[in-house]
């Protein structure tokens, strides 16, 4: 079993749309949740964060996380073209800040 | 700032054929990682390091060495190339201290192809 799973995608939806990527993950020591996004060519950059479980928001974007499901959302809403792009989740246990990330979804917002 | 910086970005290699890809990063960040990224695989750890001197093994380490003699460099060394090796090679580095969701930042990549 993969530590982390995630929705191969790939994913295509109107602009405006409200956009849910979702990981499940398995080891219970993973404290730290990420999700990074990707655009073609270019190295991951930092997304969301969230500590535990519950939810983070920041403009657009809402990381949720449910440590008893082991479960981890983001959700992007009024979808943009501009968000057209690999998304990442990624978990820590915070030991030597290593990642484990999940394989990616690779979203495209149409005009 | 240029953050970190991988060199090439770009390496076709022959099987058995050896190469060098350098990670440099000017943050004065004390851990630093390599990653390979496959098509719809993610990222897969090969090695990291949480200090000049201190490496130490990830998920894929087989074929590959490193070595970390200056907090900024952290250079990859893979012997005997072989077709597996063909991949996305990532860069990162995040600071020491803080929570455990501090952010790692990465390189633009080295494409490497064996052929």
């Amino acid at each position: 079993q993969k530590e982390v799973e995630q929705d191969p995608g790939p994913l295509s939806v109107p602009e405006g749309a409200i956009v849910s990527l979702n990981c499940t993950y398995s080891n219970s020591a993973f404290q730290y949740f990420m999700w990074y996004r990707q655009y073609s060519r270019k190295g991951p950059e930092l997304l969301m964060y969230t500590y535990s479980s519950g939810n983070k928001e920041d403009g657009r974007f809402t990381a949720q996380v449910d440590k008893s499901s082991k479960y981890i959302s983001l959700f992007i809403r009024d979808s943009q073209p501009s968000d057209s792009a690999t998304y990442l989740c990624a978990v820590s246990s915070g030991s030597a800040r290593q990642l484990t990330f999940g394989s990616g979804t690779q979203l495209t917002v149409l005009p | 700032n240029a953050g970190v910086t991988q060199t090439p970005k770009f390496r076709i290699l022959k099987i058995g054929q050896s190469m060098t890809l350098q990670c440099a990063q000017d943050m004065n960040h004390n851990y630093m990682y390599w990653y390979r990224q496959d098509p719809g695989m993610g990222l897969k750890l090969i090695y990291y390091s949480v200090g000049a001197g201190i490496t130490d093994k990830g998920e894929v380490p087989n074929g590959y060495n490193v070595s970390r003699s200056t907090t900024e460099d952290f250079p990859l060394r893979l012997e005997l190339a072989a077709p597996s090796q063909t991949s996305v090679y990532f860069c990162a580095s995040s600071p020491a201290g803080g929570g455990g969701g501090t952010e790692a930042f990465f390189g633009q990549g080295t494409r490497l192809t064996v052929v």
